[in-house]
C-alpha cells in the first residue's frame, strides 16, 4: 500500500469552478500535513499546511480527518493561473516529507 | 536573498560516466535533501542529512552518493551504478522541528 494516495487526474474544469482534491495516507503516525503545488518543470512550492481544525487562504480551504486518514484541498473561483499539480504531503516526527505523484488540475478559459 | 540554488539547471552526460550535482543553501538550515522525480510520478527520496558530516538513505539511495561536509552545502553524485538515471532532480532544505521544505530549482539530468 502506497504511504500517500491521490487521483492523478487530470482534472480539467472551467473558470469560476470550484474543486476538491482528496489525498489519503497510509500511516497513522503522520503528524504534519501539506499541500504543496508544482508547476510544469519547475520545484514543487508550500501552497498551505493542513490543520485537524481546517483552515482557509483566501480561495483555498484544506480539511485534515485523522479517524478516515484523508486530507482535502477545495479551490473555490477557479483562475487559469491555478493550472498545476497539486501534491499532498505527510510527515512523521523529524523524518523527510513522504510526498503523493500529484493531482494536476487545468482550468479551461 | 537567502535561498537553495542547485547547478546546472539541465546536465547532459554519457551513460557510464558519474556526475556530480550540486546544492547550495544559505538559510542556516540543517536538514537537507534530495529527492528524484520522474514524468507523471511524485518525489522519492534518495538521501537526506539533519546534521554536518552525517547523512542517511532514502527509499532509492542505490547507485547515488552524497557528502554533508558543510552546512551549507550537499552534493549528489550520480553514479554508473545507478541504471535509469534521467530524471529531474530536486535538493531541498528545512530548519530542525520544522517539517516544511524549500526547494532549489532542479536539475533535469539527461543521460545517453
Amino acid at each position: 500500500r502506497k504511504e500517500v494516495e491521490q487521483d492523478p487526474g487530470p482534472f480539467n474544469v472551467p473558470e469560476g469552478a470550484t474543486v476538491a482534491f482528496n489525498c489519503t495516507y497510509s500511516n497513522s503516525a503522520s503528524q504534519s500535513f501539506f499541500w504543496y503545488r508544482q508547476d510544469c518543470r519547475k520545484e514543487p512550492k508550500l501552497l498551505m499546511s493542513v490543520y485537524s481544525s481546517g483552515n482557509e487562504d483566501g480561495r483555498f480551504t484544506a480539511q485534515l480527518n485523522r479517524a478516515s486518514q484523508y486530507i482535502s484541498l477545495l479551490i473555490r473561483d477557479s483562475k487559469l493561473s491555478d493550472s498545476a499539480t497539486y501534491l499532498c504531503v505527510v510527515n512523521i516526527g523529524n523524518t523527510p516529507l513522504v510526498f503523493g505523484k500529484g493531482t494536476r488540475l487545468s482550468v479551461i478559459a | 536573498d537567502g535561498g537553495i540554488t542547485q547547478s546546472p539547471k539541465y546536465l547532459f552526460r554519457k551513460e557510464g560516466q558519474n556526475v556530480t550535482l550540486s546544492c547550495e543553501q544559505n538559510l542556516n538550515h540543517d536538514a537537507m535533501y534530495w529527492y528524484r522525480q520522474d514524468p507523471g510520478q511524485g518525489l522519492r527520496l534518495i538521501y537526506y542529512s539533519q546534521i554536518v558530516n552525517d547523512f542517511q538513505k532514502g527509499d532509492i539511495a542505490e547507485g547515488y552518493s552524497v557528502s554533508r561536509e558543510k552546512k551549507e552545502s550537499f552534493p549528489l553524485t550520480v553514479t554508473s551504478a545507478q541504471k535509469n538515471p534521467t530524471a529531474f532532480y530536486l535538493c531541498a532544505s528545512g530548519r530542525t522541528g520544522d517539517p516544511e521544505a524549500f526547494f532549489g530549482q532542479g536539475t533535469r539530468l539527461t543521460v545517453v
